[in-house]
């Protein structure tokens, strides 16, 4: 079975610092890994994936993730949040092979003047 | 090119009718993938078809139906609506069957009363 737990419902940052954003996963088998954004009435936007090539996946918006098999992890990274970063952002997992898709439950990224 | 496109915008039904959902997908991409998205939540898994077959099933009653055209557009049908329904239904499509990277719509607000 796959499962995908993002770690904080929430994420207070200042303009300027770094964000860190928090996923793991379960899965039984290879797994493809995404990161979506959704702005306030705005449809879901893919910021980046993991499809098993390299471990650091960049993606848009200066944001990476990291791959990382021993921790079950692919935390989402930003070295300077922009106050246009606010929004709900989604750690994605699919099975590769399979057609399920799972998404976390999300975090809401608050960025403060 | 025209991204994912979903009718109609907003919808409000009374508990009991039936209600169909439209999507195309991007010109080219054979798969559509149905999610519903209730507040505060993230997406749920509801279908994948490709090439007019289902190819997936999340975990939803059977009042839940799908169909994809010979054009890739795709219907989700919903009957016997109950007030749980109320949630946002999008739809995304992808290249191919093995293309795990998704591109969203924007959604259909669907309200039960």
């Amino acid at each position: 079975a796959q499962s995908v737990t993002q770690l904080d419902s929430h994420v207070s940052v200042s303009e300027g610092t770094p964000v860190l954003l928090r996923c793991n996963y379960s899965s039984s088998y290879s797994p493809s890994l995404f990161w979506y954004v959704q702005h306030p009435n705005k449809g879901l936007q893919l910021l980046l994936k993991y499809t098993s090539a390299a471990t650091l996946v960049k993606g848009i918006n200066g944001f990476e993730a990291e791959f990382k098999k021993s921790e079950t992890s692919f935390h989402l990274t930003k070295p300077s949040a922009h106050m246009s970063d606010a929004a709900e952002y989604f750690c994605v997992v699919i099975n590769t092979g399979g057609f399920k898709t799972i998404f976390g439950a999300g975090t809401r990224l608050f960025v403060k003047a | 090119d025209a991204g994912v496109t979903q009718s109609p915008t907003h919808l409000i039904k009374t508990r009991g009718q039936h209600v169909t959902l439209r999507c195309s997908p991007i010109s080219g991409h054979k798969s559509v993938s149905w999610y519903q998205q209730v507040l505060g939540q993230g997406p749920q898994f509801i279908f994948q078809y490709y090439e007019k077959e289902e190819r997936g099933r999340g975990n939803f009653p059977d009042r839940f139906s799908a169909r994809q055209f010979p054009n890739y557009s795709s219907e989700l049908n919903v009957n016997a609506l109950l007030l749980g329904d109320s949630a946002l239904y999008l739809c995304a499509s992808s290249s191919g069957l093995t293309s795990y990277e998704q591109y969203f719509g924007p959604g259909t607000r669907l309200t039960v009363t």
